[in-house]
């Protein structure tokens, strides 16, 4: 089936601006978490879904970064007042287990660009 | 604070060589330790994964070695190919959560 999708691909925001940041995991995967990844370096961990329920958001890095998953499929990355640190790929992934692993399956990203 | 710490930042291997990439971490609550490949203008893909109650594990060319008591792990390549040509991270998870904590990526080139 299809994998992990995220919209747009690309963004390009003046600074101030707000965005939203599609994702649509994979069916019936129960779990979705979002990570920012900056150039050059590994990704980073922002928050976690479990359905609609959003158990974790201890990495979002302020309170610009809001996110959602209201039906337990769709998610949705807002960042209001985008500032240039804000500039990096954002990635999807949603998980399922095998046995006792939990594999995340990730989307390709979004790229954000701030100017 | 890095969690998971990865050398090298990047590697050159010759087609047929072994391409080895090492990570430690610190928190011994760490109970999960994948290993991801990414390409260019893609998101990352697990390869392998090991739990620390086994030493090795090895799935094709790819195996982990794991070091429980030195708190280290790496991955191997084995002859390897154009192909393998992408940046690699080492990620490691708490028992009871499931979110990853990455390194920061080995960049392997490898030549014909």
């Amino acid at each position: 089936g299809a994998g992990v999708s995220q919209s747009p691909r690309y963004k390009v925001a003046k600074r101030g601006q707000d965005v939203a940041l599609r994702c649509d995991p994979i069916s019936g995967h129960v779990s979705l978490f979002w990570y920012q990844q900056a150039l050059g370096q590994g990704p980073e961990f922002l928050t976690y879904f479990q359905n609609e329920a959003q158990l974790d958001k201890s990495g979002l890095p302020s309170d610009r970064f809001f996110a959602e998953r209201p039906e337990g499929s769709v998610s949705t990355l807002k960042i209001q007042r985008t500032q240039q640190e804000d500039s990096a790929v954002y990635l999807c992934a949603s998980s399922e287990y095998r046995g006792t692993k939990n594999i995340q399956y990730f989307g390709a990203g979004t790229r954000l660009s701030v100017l | 604070q890095q969690q998971v710490k990865q050398s090298p930042q990047s590697l050159i291997v010759q087609k047929g060589g072994i391409s080895i990439i090492n990570c430690a971490y610190e928190n011994t609550a760490f109970d999960y330790f994948p290993w991801y490949q990414q390409f260019p203008g893609k998101g990352p893909a697990l390869l392998i994964a090991i739990r620390p109650d086994v030493s090795e594990k090895k799935e094709g060319r790819f195996t982990i070695s794991f070091n429980k008591s030195a708190k280290q792990f790496s991955l191997h390549i084995m002859d390897s190919q154009p192909g393998d040509s992408a940046t690699y991270f080492c990620a490691a998870s708490r028992k009871n959560t499931d979110k990853l904590i990455f390194g920061t990526g080995t960049r392997l080139q490898v030549f014909p």
